[in-house]
């Protein structure tokens, strides 16, 4: 079964607003990842969240990690067109583990 | 420029044949990583290797097979026990271990004819 789950599945917004995404995972992590995809193109990386960490900012991204509630979410805030994409999570579970991706969310920004 | 190159981008095989995938990385990474990726679904690790000259089975490892020759390279053969070859095919590598922060390759688009 697939450890990280981002919630919603999709998402469509107007440019300039904000855009939050989800992930819930079950088991303890080491840390989670979340990655962007392009249609038809590899994947990004766009910003990692320690275990002990509750917040990081990237430029318009801020994740924050809540242990006690197994999840995570990613704010974009004031959203591009350029933003358009599959958001991923992945998780890791130890420092030599592998990464665990879930299925992604579809953000559409509208121009 | 460093970074992480797949081949081809698209490719096309006839059922029974066996077809092999390129990744070739410059960024001097010890690990490296195939990811199957299917529509509207999140990747799957097929074959991971964190060193040279050694590799590990990852969730869907059947009907495919790996090398780790060199620090740069590690080619994916999709074999025609693989009954559902037809998929997205994603490298990938990181510095050190899996936990790592992960660069992707272009991707190859494998369809079965």
């Amino acid at each position: 079964s697939q450890q990280g789950e981002e919630d919603p599945q999709a998402l469509s917004i107007q440019e300039g607003e904000n855009a939050t995404m989800n992930c819930s995972y079950k088991t303890s992590i080491n840390n989670l990842q979340w990655y962007r995809q392009n249609s038809g193109r590899g994947l990004v990386h766009l910003i990692l969240i320690r275990s002990n960490e509750r917040e990081k900012h990237s430029g318009r991204l801020r994740v924050t990690l809540d242990t006690s509630k197994k999840s995570s979410s990613l704010l974009i805030t004031a959203s591009r067109a350029a933003d358009t994409a599959s958001y991923f999570c992945a998780t890791s579970t130890g420092a030599n583990s592998k990464l665990t991706f879930g299925k992604g969310i579809t953000l559409s920004v509208r121009p | 420029d460093g970074g992480i190159t797949q081949s081809p981008k698209y490719l096309f095989r006839k059922e029974g044949q066996n077809v092999t995938l390129s990744c070739e990385q410059n960024l001097n990474h010890d690990a490296m990583y195939w990811y199957r990726q299917d529509p509207g679904q999140g990747l799957r690790l097929i074959y991971y290797s964190q060193i040279v000259n050694d590799f590990q089975k990852g969730d869907i490892a059947e009907g495919y097979s790996v090398s780790r020759e060199k620090k740069e390279s590690f080619p994916l053969t999709v074999t025609s026990a693989q009954k559902n070859p037809t998929a997205f095919y994603l490298c990938a590598s990181s510095l050190g271990g899996g936990a790592l922060e992960q660069f992707f390759g272009p991707g190859t688009r494998l369809t079965v004819l």
